[in-house]
């Protein structure tokens, strides 16, 4: 079945640190991947997509490459703000937005002033 | 459009009590979701439809949890009898073939 590997944190960063949440899947066929943020007390925002091999998703200064051959589809950021601070989720969606997504645990993000 | 609207935004039952929680998808969307977020087992899939046919609930934790899905506007999520394990935020989620909206869910508290 699918999975989708993320590490888990707490990931606490100075504001205007760089920023690098793994994310790792497994899944058959070609999936779509995924970054959602989740804001305290608020339900998920899609932050970011990747359709196929190689594309590049990004958004807020946030990117993520979709890449095959390590499984995997790492979040990055150059320089975060306190107001980044959220719970990030890697997912993965291989039924064509007919099945459902497929989840990573989450992963917290405190960015320090 | 206003998104996907769940109600109510947050619940405190007590247990034994029965729970209907609600979701409104995105017009025009022909698929809807019911997740479940807990600390312990992050974001887990209970049950969807297409085109308001149940299609996979093996998800669903029970037979104490049930989903319809009347008509396209509108779907429930019953708990008869709740549990404090019932405890969580459940989102529901439509799609139409390139994305998923999520609502805000519905904060769930099971005493």
């Amino acid at each position: 079945g699918n999975s989708v590997t993320q590490m888990e944190g707490p990931v606490t960063l100075s504001e205007e640190a760089f920023l690098t949440i793994n994310c790792t899947y497994t899944a058959t066929g070609y999936p779509s991947l995924f970054w959602y943020v989740q804001y305290p007390g608020e339900g998920l925002q899609l932050l970011l997509k990747a359709t196929k091999a190689d594309d590049k998703g990004s958004n807020k200064g946030f990117e993520a490459t979709y890449r095959k051959e390590t499984t995997s589809f790492h979040l990055e950021k150059g320089s975060v703000q306190v107001s980044d601070s959220a719970v990030y989720f890697c997912a993965l969606d291989s039924g064509g937005g007919a099945d459902g997504l497929t989840f990573g645990k989450g992963t917290h993000l405190i960015i320090q002033p | 459009d206003a998104g996907v609207i769940q109600s109510p935004r947050h619940e405190v039952t007590e247990m034994g009590q029965e729970v209907t929680l609600r979701c409104k998808p995105i017009s025009g969307h022909n698929s809807l979701f019911w997740y479940r977020q807990t600390m312990m087992r992050g974001l887990e899939l209970l049950i969807y439809f297409n085109n308001n046919v149940p299609i996979d609930d093996s998800g669903m934790p029970e037979d104490r949890f049930s989903a319809k899905m009347p008509n396209a506007s509108f779907s429930t999520l019953k708990i008869q009898p709740s549990e404090p394990r019932d405890s969580a935020v459940y989102f529901c989620a439509s799609s139409w073939g390139k994305g998923y909206t999520f609502g805000s869910g519905t904060r769930l508290t099971v005493v």
